[in-house]
């Protein structure tokens, strides 16, 4: 297993369409993180599973967003209604206890 | 609210330098202190962390510092090369919350 991968890497959508993101974590870990980054910022926390369970959801997850982790295993992001203000660079991580392993992210074109 | 303040914004330094990095976090409840390396157009990368009741830690030429009662820690590049051109961040985590809160970033150059 080298690592979290995260499907696609680019995406390009127009206004008012939905896009759904893939993560497949490191398969020993059973926590599974999404953040969102825009350009020259820090990530920001948007949600968080442990195995199936969905433990905690940021404020800046608006009801436009809907992420699942069926089984325990990957996970999904979906956004419906992409707004321009949606484009960004969405990280997937996963990780034991404390530590978290990033992917390599999806970037998020709204046009 | 900005929990954690990083600073500076950007760093430029000759090969060899030591590029130091501070952080500073309010909240006290924050028990787990990473850093992350990040290149362009790439998720961060998991450098070093540390735990408040340690007071340096090192890997390879990386060393965080940590001092518990200013809530300030760093990360001190020691014979920076090129390569380590990239942008680090500064993060903390409260065990009963799990997510990591991120600084603004750190822009490092370092010229040949």
């Amino acid at each position: 297993d080298t690592g979290v991968s995260q499907d696609p890497r680019h995406k390009i959508t127009k206004r008012g369409q939905n896009v759904t993101f893939r993560c497949d974590p490191i398969s020993e870990h059973n926590r599974l993180y999404w953040y969102r980054q825009t350009l020259g910022q820090g990530p920001e926390f948007l949600t968080y599973f442990q195995n199936e369970a969905q433990l905690e959801k940021s404020r800046l997850l608006s009801d436009r967003f809907s992420a699942e982790r069926p089984k325990g295993s990957f996970s999904t992001l979906e956004i419906q209604r992409t707004e321009q203000g949606d484009s960004a660079m969405y990280l997937c991580a996963s990780g034991p206890l404390y530590e978290q392993y990033f992917g390599p992210g999806t970037r998020l074109t709204v046009t | 609210q900005q929990q954690v303040k990083q600073s500076p914004q950007s760093l430029i330094v000759q090969k060899g330098g030591i590029p130091i990095i501070n952080c500073a976090y309010e909240n006290t409840a924050f028990d787990y202190f990473p850093w992350y390396q990040q290149f362009p157009g790439k998720g961060p990368a998991l450098l070093i962390a540390i735990r408040p009741d340690v007071s340096e830690k090192k890997e390879g030429r990386f060393t965080i510092s940590f001092n518990k009662s200013a809530k300030q820690f760093s990360l001190h590049i020691m014979d920076s090369q090129p390569g380590d051109s990239a942008t680090y961040f500064c993060a903390a985590l409260k065990a009963a919350g799990n997510k990591l809160t991120f600084g603004g970033g750190t822009r490092v150059l370092v010229k040949p």
